[in-house]
Formats: C-alpha cells, sequence, structure tokens
C-alpha cells in the first residue's frame, strides 16, 4: 500500500511571495504518478499539476512547479508570485500505473496544507 | 465543455436508509472514480471503474456498492447509512493511464 505525507498543515505567506509545500511518499512501486490538487473554500478539487514518475524532468504549469526527487521519495510544490486567489487546502496525491488503464487504486491523498496568502 | 457533474448536490439521510449518488463523466472519459473525503481530511478512494468494469476498490465495507452504465456515468450506493456516512461525495473522471482525474463538485451527505 502506497503512503502520502503532508508535514505542514498550514502555511501562510504575503502576496507575492513564493511559497513551498512539502510532500513525500512511500511506494514499492516504480510506475506511478504523482499530483497536487487545489480544494478551496468551494470543495471543488482541482488538478494544479501532474508528475510521471519516469519523467527526470520536473512538471510546470505557470507558477506552479514541482520538485520531483525519486530517490528521496519527495514530491514538493512551488508557487511562485503567490495571489489570493491561492488559498485553498493543497493535497498531493498518488496512483500507480495501471497496465490496462483506469487506475486500478485510484488516488491515494495526503491529508493536506492548508494554505493562506496574506494581502 | 460540461465538467463533471454530480447530483444531488447536498442530501439529508436518516440512519438506516439507503442513498443513491450519481455522476456524468467527462465527455469522452472512460474511468469514473469515487471518494469519501470528511470533513478536515484528504478524499479516501471507494471505488474505481474503467470501461464498465470494476478495476478497483477502497477499504469500505459491502454496504458500499457501485456500477457504471453504458454511457460512463455512474451510481455509488450507500445502503443501512450510519452516522459515520456524512461526508463530502466525490466523483472523478480521466482519460485512464494516469492522465489526471478531473472532479465533480461533490455530494454533501448528512446522516441524522
Amino acid at each position: 500500500a502506497q503512503t502520502v505525507t503532508q508535514s505542514q498543515p498550514e502555511m501562510s505567506v504575503q502576496e507575492a511571495e513564493t511559497v513551498t509545500l512539502s510532500c513525500t511518499y512511500d511506494t514499492s512501486e516504480s510506475n506511478y504518478y504523482l499530483f497536487w490538487y487545489k480544494q478551496p473554500p468551494s470543495r471543488q478539487m482541482i488538478l494544479v499539476i501532474r508528475q510521471e514518475a519516469y519523467k527526470q524532468q520536473n512538471a510546470t504549469e505557470n507558477r506552479f512547479s514541482v520538485n520531483f526527487q525519486k530517490a528521496a521519495k519527495s514530491f514538493s510544490l512551488k508557487i511562485s508570485d503567490s495571489q489570493l486567489g491561492d488559498t485553498a487546502m493543497y493535497f498531493c496525491a498518488f496512483m500507480k500505473h495501471d497496465t490496462a488503464g483506469g487506475g486500478a487504486d485510484g488516488l491515494t491523498f495526503g491529508k493536506g496544507t492548508h494554505l493562506i496568502i496574506q494581502p | 465543455d460540461a465538467g463533471v457533474t454530480q447530483s444531488p448536490t447536498h442530501l439529508i439521510k436518516t440512519r438506516g436508509q439507503h442513498v443513491t449518488l450519481r455522476c456524468s463523466p467527462i465527455s469522452g472519459h472512460k474511468s469514473v472514480s469515487w471518494y469519501q473525503q470528511v470533513l478536515g481530511q484528504g478524499p479516501q478512494f471507494i471505488f474505481q471503474y474503467y470501461e464498465k468494469e470494476e478495476r478497483g476498490r477502497g477499504n469500505f465495507p459491502d454496504r458500499f456498492s457501485a456500477r457504471q452504465f453504458p454511457n460512463y456515468s455512474s451510481e455509488l450506493n450507500v445502503n443501512a447509512l450510519l452516522l459515520g456516512d456524512s461526508a463530502l461525495y466525490l466523483c472523478a473522471s480521466s482519460l485512464g493511464f494516469g492522465g489526471g482525474a478531473f472532479f465533480g463538485q461533490g455530494t454533501r451527505l448528512t446522516v441524522v
């Protein structure tokens, strides 16, 4: 079974600052996917960024980037030029590769980090 | 294009009753999964369906069941409701093969 650990229950930064959210995971799988999801107060879960474990290059999506360290089983999210709208719960998630498609075990989520962007 | 849609958005049920939650995936997505999110926690995986077959099941009792229809929509059924079943139930769809799951707005179930 996989586990995902987010060690920062809550973080607070000023608008326009850069913030890094931590995530570590434990798995015996060699091929898998990692994700960061954002859940604002509306409770809608939004996919922020995705990383394929077999790719060494770190994924980026505009102001969001990850630092993927496969050997250390670490997957942190960096948010640059933070904005008030970035205030939300952020969840790190793991999914093992399913050769038949679909992702047989679904997503395993961490407990989340509550990020607060102060004006 | 419409995203993942779930119905109803809110529901109040009494202990012992049965509930059916519905989910319509994004057009073209063949994979649907269900999650339970208790307040203050991350979502917990309940079921995964791909091409109308159950592909995975989380650690939930047999009171929980689901199915996927030919149009790839899905239902989650929960029998003999307990107070502890009160949660936000999330449905997600994807193309499969690790492409990233897209979530609906959830169904807030309250059991009294």
